[in-house]
């Protein structure tokens, strides 16, 4: 129940191409949803976030995509440069507690 | 802001050895976070303190490990005796609740190798 699935696993899109990389929970009391971009040797770094009031979120190139019925959630990448190349972790918050369960994480790799 | 730092960077130790891991957090977060990272097992939640108080120890892996904090301003995860398999990336994190956006901030980690 404490679970996040993340998919795929790796993926590799061409420069300007489009990242699309999938998340799913099962627990309803998450209510924050949060995206995390991490570079070799550095920690993760919050890129954006959504609340489940809300279908869409964008910031520039990202845009996370929310369904609360499916309880799924995804982070694209629109443009995609090979900037981007790193790991993607998603998360989710319970709101009984300030801790993030977080996904597995997807290396991504933009080719010039 | 220097974010949250954490020392040493890199450690490499012989199986048996204590090992200290140290974190200060950014100045008016009121949560610290201690995640372990592996490949095989991903960002595992070791501990997370409120107000300097320990809330969640369950991640912890074993009696080798213990974590304290003194003070708002910083943290220790002690690893005695450190074994080949507790060889890994530790990050510190932290976060304030009333935070608009209360994702965390994390540290740059530290590297460290049990040989």
């Amino acid at each position: 129940q404490q679970q996040v699935k993340q998919s795929p696993q790796s993926l590799i899109v061409q420069k300007g191409g489009i990242s699309i990389i999938n998340c799913a929970y099962e627990n309803t009391a998450f209510d924050y949803f949060p995206w995390y971009q991490q570079f070799p040797g550095k920690g993760p770094a919050l890129l954006i976030a959504i609340r489940p009031d809300v279908s869409e979120k964008k910031e520039g190139r990202f845009t996370i995509s929310f369904n609360k019925s499916a309880k799924q959630f995804s982070l694209h990448i629109m443009d995609s440069q090979p900037g981007d190349s790193a790991t993607y972790f998603c998360a989710a918050r319970d709101n009984y507690g300030q801790n993030f369960v977080f996904g597995p994480g997807t290396r991504l790799s933009v080719l010039p | 802001d220097a974010g949250v730092i954490q020392s040493p960077r890199h450690e490499v130790t012989e199986m048996g050895q204590e090992v200290t891991l140290r974190c200060k957090p950014i100045s008016g977060h009121d949560y610290l976070f201690w995640y372990r990272q592996t490949m095989m097992r991903g960002l595992e939640l070791l501990i997370y303190f409120n107000n300097n108080v320990p809330i969640d120890d369950s991640g912890m892996p074993e009696d080798r490990f213990s974590a304290k904090m003194p003070n708002a301003s910083f943290s220790t995860l002690k690893i005695q005796p450190s074994e080949p398999r507790d060889s890994a990336v530790y990050f510190c994190a932290s976060s304030f609740l009333l935070s608009g956006s209360p994702g965390y901030t994390f540290g740059s980690g530290t590297r460290l190798t049990v040989v």
